[in-house]
């Protein structure tokens, strides 16, 4: 299995709160993934990095920012949570190269009230 | 815009039989991979199978097959000697690979029948 992780890995909380999900990776690739997983959707995109400090968004990426100041670690935050914003929240890792694959971790499930 | 379609919700198999799950998608690339995932009850997303769209032949892993038709834009899993632990939310997926995301169908949920 690959080395990721994710933290924590259940919230609840309020309306008009900042929220941060941490996704932790041991296996130095290079592209990191945030999705988010609500019924009847699958998993969509939310923002993706392709190096430290290099990210860019996904095709649901308001209400949410990222941050990558190291390699293995990926940030999402939620400036002022909404309960729109309640879902299962995925990182997912590749490496880049000719075998590539996504990999994802094990989820966090968020709820805001 | 890429997209996949999954045209089953839920199948049904009973043990030790053969099932297959169905998907199609839409893309003007012509190279990319195919993907299913496999997520049981526990949430965790599972590769089951991979596909790189430039390779013909079709890929497998154990009991689990794909018929990837590229010119119809479909791509299907067979899954053999249908097991207890099988039962999962299967989704199909597409990917330009690097940087960009995964495109995910809507999922089948399979059950297997004891």
């Amino acid at each position: 299995d690959a080395g990721i992780t994710q933290s924590p890995r259940h919230k609840v909380t309020e309306t008009g709160t900042p929220v941060t999900l941490r996704c932790h990776q041991t296996e130095n690739h290079r592209y990191m993934y945030w999705y988010r997983q609500d019924p009847g959707h699958g998993l969509r995109l939310i923002h993706y990095s392709y190096g430290v400090k290099d990210t860019d968004k996904g095709e649901v990426s308001d209400g949410y920012s990222v941050s990558r100041s190291k390699t293995e670690d990926f940030l999402l935050t939620l400036e002022s949570a909404t309960s729109s914003q309640t879902s299962v929240y995925f990182c997912a890792i590749s490496s880049g190269t000719n075998t590539d694959t996504q990999y994802f971790g094990p989820g966090t499930r968020l709820t805001v009230l | 815009a890429q997209t996949v379609t999954q045209s089953q919700p839920e199948m049904s198999v009973q043990e030790a039989e053969t099932v297959t799950l169905s998907c199609t998608y839409d893309t003007s690339e012509s190279d990319y991979y195919l993907f299913w995932y496999k997520q049981p009850p526990s949430r965790q997303m599972i590769l089951v199978i991979r596909q790189e769209a430039y390779k013909q032949q079709n890929a497998t892993e154990n009991r689990f097959s794909v018929n990837f038709q590229k010119a119809a834009k479909s791509f299907s899993l067979k899954i053999s000697d249908s097991q207890l632990g099988d039962a999962a939310m299967y989704f199909c997926a597409y990917w330009r690979g690097g940087a960009d995301g995964l495109t995910f169908g809507k999922g089948t949920h399979l059950i297997i029948q004891p």
